[in-house]
């Protein structure tokens, strides 16, 4: 089982719709969880953290549920400028392993006019 | 944001050679990481670079194969020694800001011939 795993995708959805993608880690020693935005051939960028008591910024909601081991991201009114791969990543809590993050495989959303 | 310097940005080399992959940070950082991004997955750690001591490698990454350096607090090496066709990827250095979030490097698209 990966570590990290995110909804298959890619989904290919027409502009002003919603979009929900799904990922859920095995680590429950788990402490940060992100979502990172990679835009073709470029490097990830840092779209948002996630918080267990769920947080929003702008169109975009994230969700946390520790006890299902499992993250959420909704994007609302999609635009077409959203179109990117989406990075769930989990980070660890310390040790010997501080610091380190694991993707997940990446979920490709594609925003058509 | 944190300014990450990574070249070259891009090489194709001759299977039975080594390249070495540099990532010049902006200001001092603890810890740098190394990561492999091959084409169509997402991104896997290769080895934690602290100053001052050796890097720590992560299951299925090797010294020999991945050489490290970090002689201070600004600067990186990776070199991808003895290269095959499979080590074609994208190669990434990746700091942390501000305590939590990742900034990347633009990434060294490697191409083994």
């Amino acid at each position: 089982r990966k570590e990290v795993e995110q909804d298959p995708g890619p989904f290919n959805v027409p502009e002003g719709a919603t979009v929900a993608f799904n990922c859920t880690y095995s680590n429950s020693a788990s402490q940060s969880f992100f979502w990172y935005r990679q835009d073709c051939r470029k490097e990830p960028k840092l779209l948002m953290s996630v918080y267990s008591s769920g947080n929003e910024d702008g169109r975009f909601t994230a969700q946390l549920n520790r006890a299902s081991q499992y993250i959420s991201l909704l994007i609302r009114d999609s635009k077409l400028s959203d179109s990117a791969t989406y990075l769930c990543v989990v980070r660890d809590a310390g040790g010997t392993s501080y610091g380190k993050l694991t993707f997940g495989q990446g979920t490709i959303l594609t925003v058509h006019p | 944001s944190a300014v990450i310097s990574q070249k070259p940005s891009r090489d194709i080399c001759q299977r039975g050679t080594s390249l070495t992959i540099q990532c010049q940070v902006d200001s001092q950082v603890t810890m740098m990481f190394w990561y492999r991004q091959q084409p169509g997955q997402s991104l896997t750690l290769i080895a934690t670079a602290n100053q001052g001591s050796e890097a720590t490698y992560e299951s299925g990454f090797v010294i020999d194969k991945f050489p490290i350096s970090r002689p201070n607090l600004t600067f990186s090496t990776l070199t991808v020694s003895n290269m095959s066709p499979e080590d074609s990827s994208i190669y990434l250095c990746s700091v942390y800001r501000g305590g939590t979030e990742a900034f990347f490097g633009q990434g060294t698209r490697l191409t083994v011939v």
